[in-house]
């Protein structure tokens, strides 16, 4: 069966420090790979998908940048984060046919 | 421009009773719509999906209607139990799923 791993489950960060958050799936192959942010009682906003390694799309112009080395790792990078970066981030996948989506556990990322 | 809303940021519902979810969409080309479950500080889990060219699905106590024509979904929950209090989610993608575009989703608190 198909798993999500994502970490850290939780990160205190201070403004202008750098960011990574780590997300891989096991199971299948070839996935659809997106990284989405819930800011506090808001809903979830599309941040980077990916349909294959090194192909990466940006939804919404910001201070963060996302990769994808390998077939079902995906990486979320900041090289200077700001407050309003805080907020919960989520890993997910979905098949080519796209049909439905999975999630990880998510990250909560506070920005002080 | 929101293409999925979901107008009620909270609903409240006796246990047994029926909740019922509702969303709207602007996109006629969306092809899946997907609700999703969510509790604080974890990722959504899948509940329930209906493809466009049906306009009901079943899954134990969760049914999913579409009304195409009024670009309306709804979520039906019978009956309601407390274990059902979470944030639920309306969510569409268009063929392929390479974008999943999500409501700004629903607190829906089931009391005993």
């Amino acid at each position: 069966s198909q798993t999500i791993h994502q970490w850290p489950a939780t990160l205190v960060q201070p403004v202008g420090s750098p960011l990574s958050l780590e997300c891989t799936v096991e199971g299948t192959s070839n996935p659809n790979l997106y990284w989405y942010r819930q800011a506090a009682g808001r809903g979830l906003q599309l941040l980077f998908y990916s349909v294959g390694i090194g192909q990466i799309s940006s939804e919404v112009p910001q201070n963060l940048s996302a990769s994808r080395p390998q077939d079902r790792q995906f990486i979320l990078s900041s090289k200077k984060l700001l407050l309003s970066d805080s907020g919960f981030y989520l890993c997910a996948w979905s098949g080519t046919a796209g049909e439905k989506l999975f999630f990880g556990s998510g990250t909560q990322l506070s920005v002080l | 421009d929101q293409q999925v809303k979901q107008n009620s940021p909270s609903l409240s519902v006796q246990e047994g009773r029926i909740s019922i979810l509702n969303c709207d969409y602007t996109n006629s080309m969306f092809d899946y719509f997907l609700w999703y479950k969510k509790y604080p500080a974890e990722g959504p889990t899948f509940l329930i999906s209906i493809s466009s060219i049906k306009d009901k699905n079943e899954d134990g106590r969760f049914t999913v209607f579409l009304n195409k024509s009024a670009k309306h979904l709804s979520l039906h929950i019978v009956p309601s139990q407390p274990g059902d209090s979470a944030v639920y989610f309306c969510a569409a993608s268009g063929t392929y799923g390479q974008n999943f575009v999500f409501g700004p989703g629903t607190r829906l608190s089931v009391l005993p």
